[in-house]
């Protein structure tokens, strides 16, 4: 069965600190590998992804790390803000990400300020 | 075209009645996704559209769930006799034809489905 495993479930970090948050997947089929961030009452919107040809991407202050051999690719958010506060969601597919979408179950982020 | 448009965003139903609810996908997008979201989890896949063609539908979708797309265009999702395990949020998303790169989906706000 395909699944991505994300941890941990809920995370509080203080404003300026870096937010980490990791998944694991199993499907070694899955060359796509988005980030989304959810605010209540709205639909994921991507926030970045990476292809397993790169070990890491790096947008703002929003960095993908990548280990293929491991299966595992974490979400790093520098310098964290009250407004980074919601649930990020990592996900897998093939085909380059023109398929779809196995998510994790999220990870809900609290900046403190 | 500013996004993608499902309505409505909320509906309360009597379990047993029949629900249609509406995606409206960017107009230059030929896939259509949807997905469903219970609380605390990540959206799970139901079905998929390239253009008018059903591609791919999940075990999630019971005989009691229908999807169309009509022309190609917009997607409206059925669920007949509507159980109280039916209450979630259903999410649609639009992606484009493959031009080399990454495809991001870009979804929808979602419609929330409570049933009573």
């Amino acid at each position: 069965q395909q699944q991505v495993k994300q941890s941990p479930q809920s995370l509080i970090v203080q404003k300026g600190g870096i937010s980490i948050i990791n998944c694991a997947y199993e499907n070694t089929a899955f060359d796509y590998f988005p980030w989304y961030q959810q605010f209540p009452g709205k639909g994921p919107a991507l926030l970045i992804a990476i292809r397993p040809d790169v070990s890491e991407k790096k947008e703002g202050r929003f960095t993908i790390s990548f280990n293929k051999s491991a299966k595992q690719f974490s979400l790093h958010i520098m310098d964290s803000q009250p407004g980074d506060s919601a649930t990020y969601f990592c996900a897998a597919s093939g085909y380059s990400g023109y398929s779809t979408l196995t998510f994790g179950k999220g990870t809900m982020l609290l900046v403190s300020p | 075209d500013t996004g993608v448009s499902q309505n409505p965003r909320h509906k309360i139903t009597k379990r047993g009645q029949n629900v249609t609810f509406r995606c409206d996908p960017i107009s230059e997008h030929n896939r259509l996704y949807w997905y469903r979201q219970t609380l605390g989890q990540g959206p799970e896949f139901l079905t998929y559209f390239q253009n008018e063609a059903q591609l791919e539908k999940s075990r999630l979708l019971s005989d009691r769930f229908s999807a169309e797309r009509p022309k190609g265009s917009f997607s409206t999702l059925e669920i007949q006799r509507t159980e109280q395990g039916d209450s979630a949020m259903y999410l649609c998303a639009s992606s484009p034809r493959p031009q080399g790169g990454l495809y991001g989906y870009t979804f929808g706000s979602g419609t929330r489905l409570t049933v009573v």
